[in-house]
């Protein structure tokens, strides 16, 4: 079956850096993404990997090993306004057509 | 960017109505258009893929005849819940990918919040 995992909450300083984890099994891997989103409010998309490594978008990095089924999510210089859940989401091939399948979600808090 | 837009943005009905929610790809041609539901504090769980001019694709566990997806055109495709009931309380967002958003992204509509009473 598919199964994604991510921790459910995760607390970090303001101005610091927090890393989010992901693991995921699933057939038809075809690319994994990072999506942002605040309470009420849809996704918004922050990062993609479909090959090993890293790829790094300002403040934002996202790691992946395709081998190890993990990726991770990499903020730096943390602002209040980064606390929102974190939704990790793998691509997956099946039945002629991509769809996306969202982890849980992990739920950041930035205090000052 | 591609802009999505959903409408209405909240919604509440009685229990046995039903409800329509349009997805409008605003400034792009939307090939596909996914609907997703999410109850509070958990993640998004796609219920259906539609192309336009094609019957939708549902997911596994989700019924058809209670859910009624059309894509009719390239910009529109709507959600009926029929015969609503409590339990259908949700937050429903769509996605759409099409010419503009390549095969990389989907982007995703502001959602809409039911609630049935």
């Amino acid at each position: 079956g598919q199964n994604i995992d991510q921790p459910t909450e995760m607390t970090a300083t303001e101005g610091a850096i927090v890393q989010i984890n992901c693991t995921y099994q699933t057939s038809g891997f075809n690319g994994l993404f990072w999506y942002q989103q605040h309470a009420g409010e849809a996704p918004t998309f922050l990062s993609y990997n479909v090959l090993d490594g890293l790829e790094e978008k300002g403040r934002f990095s996202s790691f992946l090993s395709r081998s190890k089924g993990y990726s991770y999510l990499l903020l730096k210089e943390l602002q209040m306004k980064d606390s929102a859940s974190y939704l990790c989401a793998v691509r997956s091939f099946s039945g002629g057509y991509n769809k996306l399948i969202f982890g849980a979600g992990t739920r950041l808090a930035v205090h000052p | 960017g591609a802009v999505v837009s959903q409408h209405p943005s909240w919604v509440i009905c009685k229990s046995g109505t039903s409800v329509k929610i349009e997805c409008r790809s605003l400034d792009f041609q939307a090939t596909t258009m996914f609907w997703y539901r999410q109850f509070p504090k958990q993640s998004l769980m796609l219920m259906a893929t539609s192309n336009e001019g094609s019957k939708a694709t549902y997911e596994q566990g989700v019924e058809k005849d209670k859910f009624l997806i059309n894509h009719a055109s390239l910009t529109l495709s709507t959600l009926t819940v029929t015969s609503a009931h409590p339990e259908d309380s949700s937050f429903y967002i769509c996605s759409a990918r099409g010419d503009r958003t390549g095969d990389l992204e989907q982007y995703f509509g502001p959602g809409t919040r039911l609630t049935v009473t």
